[in-house]
Order: structure tokens, then C-alpha cells, then sequence
């Protein structure tokens, strides 16, 4: 079956670290995101892509990076400038831009020690 | 203001109650609205379209109300399996998606 795989599903980050969360789908989307979830609060957007080689900056981009190199993959790297990294990080694709519902992936669990 | 609000909850509900959630939004050109739900420490799952008409999806029905800007959900017969959260979510264009914080549900036995 399709589907998003992200990995690791638990990652812990030392002050000071850069860390690399892994997103893949098989689904042929051509767009794919990635959001940040916090306690009580909605989704936040961080980066998107719509196609290979080419990323915009979400809401909140400041510590983070992507790279978008093959379409089946959208890593994100979480900086040792973002001050508040801990959080529940997602990926999701549609088939393209447009009013379309998003598949998940699901999800990875940042805590700073 | 925020763009999507939802009441956090939670709501507590018996077996087989009928319970109804509301959304509001602040941006009247919005384009396309959905429900999700998530589970504890899971992705959020697509669980209905919301269309101008209203929809039904077995016990799950979604209605809009473009002159309000608001859209609910409605779930008859209450399962404990429907405990989960429940987002709200509001397509604007582009890539412009905004997510409500979500309303929690439990059903008890």
C-alpha cells in the first residue's frame, strides 16, 4: 500500500546538535510539507514543496532546512539554531497544490536533553 | 483572533449519545474545509470533506455555513472508538492550510 514513512519515530537532540528527521512516500505526490505539532495548538507549517529542487518556507522556517532532491523524499534537518526544537514533527503530500486532503505520515517525537 | 477556532474540550460522552462539534473561521474567502481526527500521539487522519450542501458519512455529518463561517461535525450513536481529537481544517488556496488546535472527545461506557 502508499503511504508516507517518517523515521525515527523517537529522536532525542543535545543542545548544540543538528538533527535529521527522514520522510518518504510512495505515492507519487507531488507536494509535500512538513509541520510541527505542539500541546494545544494546531499544525504549523514549516517548509513545502511542490516540486524536485524547489522549497518554500513556511510559517515558522526559522532553524529548520530541507532539500527536496527526488520526488519520493522531503527531509527535514532541525538546526542547532531552532531554541525550541521539542515537538511532534509531521510529513504529508497531496497529489499536487489545491484543496486536496493530506496523508500523514506518522510522525516523529523530538525532545532536546 | 485566531483563523480556525475550535472549543478544546474536552467533551464527555456517554455510549450512544449524539455530540456535535462547531468551527469557526476568520477568512470569508476560504475555498474547501475538512475534519480530520487524531488520535493520542498518532497523524491525523482525513476523516471527511466538508461541502456546501452538508454530508453524511455513515454516523459522521459535516455541515458548512459560509454566511456564519462556521462548520460542524455532528456524530450520532457515539462509539468508544470515536475518543480521539477532532481538528478542524480550512484550505485557503495556494498552499495555505490552517489547522485548529482541535476538540477532544471521550466516550464512555
Amino acid at each position: 500500500d502508499g503511504g508516507i514513512t517518517q523515521s525515527p519515530k523517537y529522536l532525542f537532540r543535545k543542545e548544540g546538535q543538528n538533527v535529521t528527521l527522514s520522510c518518504e512516500q510512495n505515492l507519487n505526490h507531488d507536494a509535500m510539507y512538513w509541520y510541527r505539532q505542539d500541546p494545544g495548538q494546531g499544525l504549523r507549517l514549516i517548509y513545502y514543496s511542490q516540486i524536485v529542487n524547489d522549497f518554500q518556507k513556511g510559517d515558522i522556517a526559522e532553524g529548520y532546512s530541507v532539500s527536496r532532491e527526488k520526488k519520493e523524499s522531503f527531509p527535514l534537518t532541525v538546526t542547532s539554531a531552532q531554541k525550541n526544537p521539542t515537538a511532534f514533527y509531521l510529513c504529508a503530500s497531496t497529489p499536487s497544490t489545491g484543496p486536496y486532503g493530506y496523508t500523514f505520515g506518522s510522525g516523529t517525537r523530538l525532545t532536546v536533553v | 483572533r485566531k483563523e480556525v477556532e475550535q472549543d478544546p474540550g474536552p467533551f464527555n460522552v456517554p455510549e450512544g449519545a449524539t455530540v456535535a462539534f462547531n468551527c469557526t473561521y476568520s477568512n470569508s474567502a476560504s475555498q474547501s474545509f475538512f475534519w480530520y481526527r487524531q488520535d493520542c500521539r498518532k497523524e491525523p487522519k482525513l476523516l471527511m470533506s466538508v461541502y456546501s450542501s452538508g454530508n453524511e458519512d455513515g454516523r459522521f455529518t459535516a455541515q458548512l455555513n459560509r454566511a456564519s463561517q462556521y462548520i460542524s461535525l455532528l456524530i450520532r450513536d457515539s462509539k468508544l472508538s470515536d475518543s480521539a481529537t477532532y481538528l478542524c481544517v480550512v484550505y485557503t488556496g495556494g498552499f495555505k492550510t490552517i489547522f485548529g488546535a482541535g476538540t477532544r472527545l471521550f466516550v464512555k461506557a
